[in-house]
């Protein structure tokens, strides 16, 4: 059974940093690409940024770039977002996706919480 | 950057009846369009990619059709667990993508 399973969520202030994680299980994880995507409460879904299958590529969203560091470690199954100067409008809730070749996702994580304020 | 408009936000209907979600695209993104399903609480579902494929386990009652700029989602007869937001994605400008806003299909 494929799973995803988010951590590392939290209450930060603006400016501050996060890092979360993301285990997978029930799948060759080396054999997907993976992202992030957002959701900011009572708001729509929003890509954050993707990562190729051995970690060479890896596109964000303008309003993340140079920010947010994706990063994934094959060997753990895990994928990871560095989240540095982190601003009230990253509040959101962050899901890990596995990417498909067609470019959606066909299984996502529950979500950690992550709350960017003072 | 492509824009997804979804329409109408909301669509309010009994159980039993049809459903016709739009999405309609900024710029062309052929048939490179996903829907997904969330309900309160879950995470999202993938339901059709491609414009028109249904992904696996979804129910046949579920179709996608369109392509170039304007696409629908349709539900043949609405089940109570149908009752959720639906959202458009397109995949066009590979590896970045965009969400169209949603629409709540809500119990009249």
């Amino acid at each position: 059974e494929v799973q995803l399973v988010e951590s590392g969520g939290g209450l930060v202030q603006p400016g501050g940093s996060l890092r979360l994680s993301c285990a997978a299980s029930g799948f060759t994880f080396s054999s997907y690409w993976m992202s992030w995507v957002r959701q900011a409460p009572g708001k729509g879904l929003e890509w954050v940024a993707n990562i190729k299958l051995e970690g060479s590529e890896k596109y964000y969203v303008d309003s993340v770039k140079g920010r947010f560091t994706i990063s994934r470690d094959n060997a753990k199954n895990s994928l990871y977002l560095q989240m540095n100067s982190l601003r009230a409008e990253d509040t959101a809730l962050y899901y890990c996706a596995r990417g498909l070749v067609r470019g959606c996702w066909d299984y996502w994580g529950q979500g950690t919480l992550v709350t960017v304020s003072s | 950057e492509i824009v997804l408009t979804q329409s109408p936000a909301t669509l309010s209907l009994s159980p039993g009846e049809r459903a016709t979600l739009s999405c309609r695209a900024s710029q062309s993104v052929s048939t490179y369009l996903a829907w997904y399903q969330q309900k309160p609480g879950q995470a999202p579902r993938l339901l059709i990619y491609d414009a028109s494929n249904r992904a696996t386990g979804i129910p046949a009652r579920f179709s996608g059709s369109g392509s170039g700029t304007d696409f629908t989602l349709t539900i043949s007869s609405l089940e109570p667990e149908d009752f959720a937001v639906y959202y458009c994605q397109q995949r066009s400008n590979w590896p970045l993508f965009t969400f169209g806003g949603g629409t709540k299909v809500e119990i009249k």
